[in-house]
């Protein structure tokens, strides 16, 4: 069975770094794309980064040399080491598994609030 | 990379038929076939109802259905249960080899 297990969340001041966590089981990241998606408190949902089986990395514009994806394969675990923190990072940050362009499974999701 | 355009709600009676638009551009919806459809109930993980367009993963019911014509593509519910009540997320790959979310549409069931 797949399981994703996001960890890591917190609150955190403007300026400061949080690194999440996102434990996969059930299949292995090694050879699979992992996504992070985030959606602030009432909003929509917003694709965040990318990394790819080869470990290759992709971003979207707003978080691009603030936020760095990287993957353990010998844990099976997925980060997002996010420097710089901004109020608008404030979201729950979901963990997805990508299977041909679709995100076939979703963890619960691990809270970020960036807030003096 | 704008989010992809979608109604704010949508909403319609037991059995009947809603439809869900999602609008792109050129460079996402209108150049892949790459498009899913995420519901996303209260306080719940989204979970993939439709992809590549108009496929469905095993469990979601038949109901669900999808399509696409240039930019915009559209997931229908037909025969509309209150189970359907959620919020519904398109995405579509991009040129710029990213994803892009639609802004949702909240479905009601009167």
């Amino acid at each position: 069975e797949v399981q994703l297990v996001e960890s890591g969340g917190g609150l955190v001041q403007p300026g400061g770094s949080l690194r999440l966590s996102c434990a996969a089981s059930g299949f292995n990241v090694k050879t699979t794309y992992m996504n992070w998606v985030r959606q602030a408190p009432g909003k929509g949902l917003e694709w965040v980064s990318v990394i790819y089986n080869n470990g290759g990395t992709s971003y979207t514009d707003s978080v691009k040399g603030r936020f760095t994806i990287s993957k353990d394969n010998s844990k099976n675990t997925v980060y997002l080491q996010m420097n710089s923190l901004r109020a608008e990072d404030t979201a729950l940050y979901y963990c997805a598994k990508e299977n041909y362009n679709k995100f076939d499974f979703w963890g619960q999701g691990t809270l970020v609030t960036v807030s003096s | 990379q704008s989010a992809l355009t979608q109604p704010p709600s949508v909403s319609g009676s037991p059995g009947q038929s809603v439809t869900i638009s999602c609008t792109g551009t050129d460079s996402d919806v209108g150049s892949y076939n790459r498009v899913s459809w995420y519901q996303q109930p209260p306080g719940t993980a989204p979970k993939l109802m439709i992809y590549d367009v108009s496929n469905r993963p095993s469990g979601v019911p038949d109901r669900f259905s999808g399509s696409k014509s240039g930019n915009t593509a559209s997931l229908t519910i037909s025969g509309l249960q209150t189970e359907d009540e959620a919020d519904y997320y398109c995405s579509s790959y991009t040129s710029s080899r990213t994803y892009v979310f639609g802004t949702g549409t909240k479905v009601t069931v009167l």
